[in-house]
């Protein structure tokens, strides 16, 4: 069974404050590894699809990194802002297996002003 | 350029009814996916299709499941006989094609409901 952890499962930051979280995934058949950003009763937000090892994507205050040989990605946000307060799910994608998707359970983030 | 479209966001169906969900991709997509969100647990796989093409269902229940996606038209997925371990949040989702490095966009999902 291939598991997709995501750590922590919830963080409370400040506004202003900075953040990070950890997706970790299976280091073999590695084939992309998606992020998105979801807010209640939205759709989830496509962020960054990182595919090579040492892949580092940018997005305004939001950025990844991906590590494919030790299996991990992490997530960091600048000067975290309440309309960052959202769900931020990872989601790997086994090679050969291409559109299937195994999403983690996520890390809820909760900014406050 | 519309997104993901799904309909209806909200279905409430009798035990031993059909559902049918509808997923319009986006323009220019021809691949289509279908995951589900059940209660307090993560967004899981059900289905991956082309027009007209199954190309991955290891995630369908095995029984009273079914998706498809014609050459015209929605993808539609269909639950005969709910019961109320069917309920669920369902998400479509829509890429141009099946690579590696392109995102794959999710509607906002259809609710339903088995009373």
């Amino acid at each position: 069974i291939l598991n997709v952890e995501q750590s922590p499962q919830s963080l409370h930051v400040q506004e202003g404050d900075s953040t990070n979280f950890t997706c970790s995934f299976p280091s073999s058949n590695f084939y992309a590894l998606h992020w998105y950003r979801w807010e209640t009763a939205k759709s989830p937000e496509a962020l960054f699809v990182m595919t090579l090892n040492g892949d580092e994507k940018k997005k305004g205050r939001i950025s990844a990194t991906l590590n494919t040989k030790e299996g991990y990605s992490y997530l960091y946000i600048k000067g975290s802002q309440p309309e960052d307060s959202a769900t931020y799910l990872c989601a790997f994608m086994i090679y050969n297996q291409g559109g299937k998707l195994i999403f983690g359970q996520g890390t809820e983030l909760s900014v406050k002003p | 350029n519309a997104g993901v479209m799904q309909n209806p966001r909200h279905l409430v169906r009798r035990r031993g009814q059909e559902a049918r969900l509808r997923c319009s991709p986006m323009k220019g997509h021809s691949h289509v996916y279908w995951y589900r969100q059940l209660p307090e647990e993560g967004l899981k796989f059900m289905v991956y299709l082309q027009k007209e093409n199954i190309i991955d269902e290891s995630g369908m229940p095995k029984e009273r499941f079914s998706a498809e996606f014609p050459k015209e038209g929605p993808s539609i997925l269909r639950i005969q006989q709910v019961v109320r371990g069917d309920s669920a949040a369902y998400f479509c989702a829509s890429s141009r094609d099946g690579f590696s490095g392109n995102t794959i966009y999710f509607g906002e999902g259809s609710w339903l409901t088995v009373v």
